[in-house]
């Protein structure tokens, strides 16, 4: 099992450009979470999916922010246009949600500085 | 926003000592679930325990929650330097979505 799979591992940009991370979920695995962490914010829940239907994207900041889900095997985060403060590591998760199994599985994230 | 809260922040200790962080909350929930994140790397699922659940324990782990006073904690026994991490709370709400929100975090420091 490979896990989940996020490229890019790092991503260094300039203000003003777009990014797009992307995401590869566990196969099989219905559910994919979006998370943002910094040291002054903690983890924050970006937007999550299930059934690769957005199904609450509250945490998204502002809409510079974009998610989809075209398919079960793959997710994009697009910012557009980047900024300074969008520096931050960026998790996708996934998950099956099940009667007794709803942990979710973690990718190694998508370090991006803004400069 | 955040649902959970950790305390400590920061937990230095001796090997093979026991370790406890607690985690509260502000709403009602399905499950808890606890995480660890070594450093730069992802976020590591080690137990879940249900509303309806008090306790569970999972090798060196053991887990207590109080849904009355919206609370958790996480102990673990004869600690070693490769406990070193942050532990995470999560919750999901009760209510049928996996809205899945994470607390502050305790940052463990294990000393041989």
């Amino acid at each position: 099992d490979a896990g989940v799979i996020q490229s890019p591992r790092h991503e260094v940009t300039e203000m003003g450009q777009e990014v797009t991370l992307r995401c590869k979920p566990i196969s099989g695995h219905n559910s994919l979470f979006w998370y943002r962490q910094t040291m002054m914010r903690g983890l924050e829940l970006l937007i999550y999916f299930n059934n690769n239907v957005p199904i609450d994207d509250s945490g998204m900041p502002e809409d510079r922010f974009s998610a989809k889900m075209p398919n079960a095997s793959f997710s994009t985060l697009k910012i557009q246009p980047s900024e300074p403060r969008d520096s931050a590591v960026y998790f996708c998760a996934s998950s099956l949600v099940a009667a007794t199994n709803e942990k979710l599985f973690f990718g190694s994230g998508t370090q991006l500085s803004v400069l | 926003s955040q649902q959970g809260e950790e305390d400590p922040q920061a937990l230095s200790i001796q090997e093979g000592e026991n370790a406890t962080m607690n985690c509260s909350y502000k709403t009602s929930i399905n499950n808890l679930q606890w995480y660890r994140q070594n450093s730069g790397r992802g976020l590591v699922h080690l137990i879940l325990i249900r509303s309806n659940e008090r306790e569970k324990h999972s090798g060196r782990l053991r887990v207590t929650l109080d849904t009355s006073k919206k609370s958790s904690s996480l102990l673990i026994t004869a600690s070693r330097a490769a406990d070193t991490a942050s532990y995470f709370c999560a919750t999901t709400p009760s209510g049928g979505y996996q809205k899945v929100t994470f607390g502050t975090g305790t940052k463990l420091q294990v000393i041989p």
